[in-house]
């Protein structure tokens, strides 16, 4: 079956806190693609980051980074020094062969920054 | 354009009636995705185009949904008969090509309040 569980659904911090959204997915295929977006209030999606399947060197893009774990089917993301701007609704997301065109999205994580 | 734009922004419309909701890709994009999100909810796949066709409509929920693209560009999202569930933020993205993995650049969507 192919599903994405975000099983945070909200997360708070105060600012400058460091903060991980987990992603656990499920997939039978070999080769997927995995997101990350951030929908801010504003409410237009921002992708932030494609990893595929074959590659599971962790990234770091400025305060974001990203821990992609097959042996556990994690993709989870980590905003360093949080900043009240990060406040957002972060939502994980699949592509694999079985959904076909479709990519599968998560409930997505809500996160709220406290100045 | 820049960016992938939907019109109208906002919908207001009273129970029974038709709507039609527009969304124009990204200049170059061959792939368009329709995906539904209600009120603090996930992201819900209705419809994807490649080119003018129609390959995976799985996602449409009932018959009063239909889509179509014309000239591989502008895709039009219509609603007959509106019900007061319909009522959500329709969102659409639009990628380079379809298949596994391409990512989807999202619209800012259409606020869909049927009354």
């Amino acid at each position: 079956a192919q599903k994405v569980t975000q099983a945070q659904t909200e997360i708070s911090v105060v600012e400058k806190e460091d903060v991980t959204l987990d992603c656990v997915y499920e997939t039978r295929d070999t080769t997927y693609y995995l997101f990350w977006y951030k929908q801010p209030p504003s409410g237009e999606l921002v992708f932030l980051i494609r990893r595929n399947s074959f590659d599971e060197q962790n990234e770091i893009s400025g305060r974001y980074s990203w821990n992609f774990q097959k042996s556990t089917s994690s993709f989870n993301f980590t905003i360093t020094a949080s900043q009240v701007v990060d406040s957002a609704v972060y939502f994980c997301a699949l592509s694999d062969h079985t959904g076909g065109f479709k990519t599968i999205f998560g409930a997505g994580t809500r996160l709220f920054v406290k100045a | 354009g820049a960016g992938v734009s939907q019109s109208p922004s906002n919908k207001v419309t009273e129970k029974g009636k038709d709507v039609e909701l527009r969304c124009d890709p990204i200049s170059g994009h061959t792939a368009l995705y329709w995906y539904r999100q209600s009120l603090g909810q996930g992201l819900e796949f209705l419809i994807y185009f490649q080119g003018n066709s129609a390959p995976d409509k799985s996602g449409l929920p009932s018959d009063r949904f239909s889509a179509e693209r014309t000239g591989g560009s502008v895709s039009t999202l219509t609603i007959q008969r509106t019900q007061q569930e319909d009522s959500a933020v329709y969102l659409c993205a639009s990628s380079s090509e379809g298949g596994l993995g391409n990512t989807q650049y999202f619209g800012p969507g259409t606020r869909l309040t049927v009354l």
